[in-house]
């Protein structure tokens, strides 16, 4: 089935422990996103890419980093998790970035706890 | 400034029809955005509005009036799977999309 394959959906983890969330989608969509959402606030931008080769920061970057390698896979880490990176993660694509109706395409999510 | 403002709940009854009112303010605007999210499941999809007025798509219709920063999402014939957060989104002069934390809307038979 097409879509947006994200992976692990569910993981604990120790504060200071380094962790890679992983974003697969073939669609051959251009535009991908990593949101976090939090209870009581919208979806936030962590990092988008426009097209394969480029990255840029959203709303709230600070602790995450990303790259966009190929135009299928767009892998979001943490290199030190906090408490407060505790969340839902959310990967999504688009067909190209804004123009358009710009419709995303959300993957199932990853339920994040940093302990 | 950049600001979207939903409703946090609503209720309605099944068969009734319900609206889902958000207003925005944003530094540009480049379309507004619906989207349904059933509970632990992934935002999905329901209509884009970037001119004034009403777009209708089966049981679901969508309306906007860009001079009040106003958008409302109604929702006819309320089946008990409508059960949902809905999300309202506008997208900004930069093509970035900004959020709203969304409306739980709770179908009582």
């Amino acid at each position: 089935i097409a879509g947006i394959t994200q992976a692990p959906t569910s993981q604990i983890l120790a504060a200071g422990r380094r962790m890679t969330l992983r974003c697969t989608q073939d669609m051959r969509h251009n535009a991908m996103y990593w949101y976090r959402q939090d209870l009581g606030l919208g979806l936030r931008l962590i990092h988008y890419s426009n097209t394969a080769g480029t990255t840029g920061k959203g709303e709230v970057p600070d602790g995450y980093s990303v790259s966009r390698a190929n135009t299928d896979d767009f892998p979001l880490t943490l290199a030190s998790a906090v408490p407060s990176q505790t969340s839902v993660y959310f990967c999504a694509s688009s067909e190209n970035r804004g123009g358009g109706a710009g419709e995303l395409f959300f993957g199932e999510g990853s339920r994040l706890t940093v302990l | 400034g950049q600001n979207i403002d939903q409703p946090t709940e609503m209720t309605a009854t099944e068969g009734a029809i319900v609206q889902i009112n958000c207003t925005y303010q944003t530094s540009g605007f480049n379309g507004l955005f619906w989207y349904q999210q059933h509970a632990g499941e992934a935002p999905t999809f329901l209509s884009y509005n970037v001119l004034d007025g009403l777009e209708e798509k089966g049981r679901f219709s969508s309306f906007l009036s860009r001079s009040k920063g106003y958008s409302y999402l109604l929702l006819k014939e309320l089946q008990m799977k409508d059960s949902a957060s809905y999300l309202c989104a506008d997208m900004d002069s930069n093509y970035q999309l900004i959020w709203g934390a969304g409306t739980k809307l709770i179908i009582k038979p």
